[in-house]
C-alpha cells in the first residue's frame, strides 16, 4: 500500500487554460475527498465520493470544477479557465466508510500566471 | 455553517518548554481529529477524538475533546525542533462524512 497518490505534485499554467489533477486513493479505502488549502489557511472541502457517487459539492465548486471517479477507483479533478484565484494547494484524501479521520496525499500545487 | 477557530495562529517557543493549543466552534462535532501538516506535504492524522470528555496521549502529545464536544485542546510537553509544522484541528459529524478543518496553528521549535 504506497498511500494516497496525486499526480502531478506542481502545475503551473496560463490563466484560461483548463488543468486536471488525478488522486489515487488507498486501494480498499471507498470514500474519496477534495479539498483547496490556501497558504497560512486549513484545507477547504471541495466535494467528496462513495465509490462512483459524488455525495457532496462545496458552493466553492463554481461551474469551472468538476470532479469525476468513474470507476470508484482513482478521481480526476479538472478546472477549466483558470484563473488566478485558483492557485492553491489541491488536496485529495480517502477513507473507509466507518472512519472518522482521512489520509491525504501530499497534493498538487496549482500556480496560474 | 460550522466553523472552527484555532488560537494562537503562531507560536515559537524554545526547545524544553510546553505549550497548548486550542480549537474552538459554536457548533457540536461527532468526532474531532488533530493533524499535523508540513511544507508542501497533505496533512498527516496524529488522533481521532469521539467521546466528550475523552482524554488521548500520544508520547509527549495530550488531545482533549470538551465535554460538550464543542471544543479541543493539544497540549505538547518538552516541545522538540521535530514537532514544528502546521497543527490543524477538524470536525466533523458521522463517520465517513466531509470534515471542517480550522486555519491552523504554526508551531516553530527552536533549538
Amino acid at each position: 500500500d504506497t498511500g494516497v497518490s496525486q499526480d502531478p505534485r506542481h502545475k503551473i499554467t496560463k490563466r484560461g487554460q483548463n488543468v486536471t489533477f488525478r488522486c489515487d486513493p488507498i486501494s480498499e479505502h471507498n470514500r474519496l475527498y477534495w479539498y483547496r488549502q490556501t497558504l497560512g489557511q486549513g484545507p477547504e472541502f471541495l466535494t467528496y465520493f462513495q465509490n462512483e457517487a459524488q455525495l457532496e459539492k462545496s458552493r466553492l465548486l463554481s461551474d469551472r470544477f468538476s470532479a469525476e471517479r468513474p470507476k470508484g477507483s482513482f478521481s480526476t479533478l479538472e478546472i477549466q479557465r483558470t484563473e488566478q484565484g485558483d492557485s492553491a494547494m489541491y488536496l485529495c484524501a480517502s477513507s473507509l466508510d466507518e472512519d472518522y479521520g482521512y489520509t491525504f496525499g501530499s497534493g498538487t500545487r496549482l500556480t496560474v500566471v | 455553517t460550522q466553523l472552527l477557530e484555532q488560537s494562537p495562529q503562531f507560536l515559537s517557543i524554545q526547545e524544553g518548554e510546553n505549550l497548548t493549543v486550542y480549537c474552538n466552534s459554536s457548533s457540536v462535532f461527532s468526532s474531532l481529529q488533530w493533524y499535523r501538516q508540513e511544507p508542501g506535504e497533505g496533512p498527516v492524522l496524529l488522533v481521532t477524538v469521539v467521546t466528550g470528555g475523552e482524554v488521548k496521549k500520544l508520547k509527549r502529545l495530550t488531545f482533549q475533546f470538551g465535554d460538550a464536544r464543542k471544543d479541543s485542546s493539544l497540549h505538547i510537553t518538552a516541545a522538540q525542533p521535530g514537532d514544528t509544522g502546521l497543527y490543524l484541528c477538524a470536525g466533523g459529524g458521522t463517520s465517513g462524512s466531509r470534515l471542517t478543518f480550522g486555519e491552523g496553528t504554526q508551531l516553530t521549535v527552536n533549538p
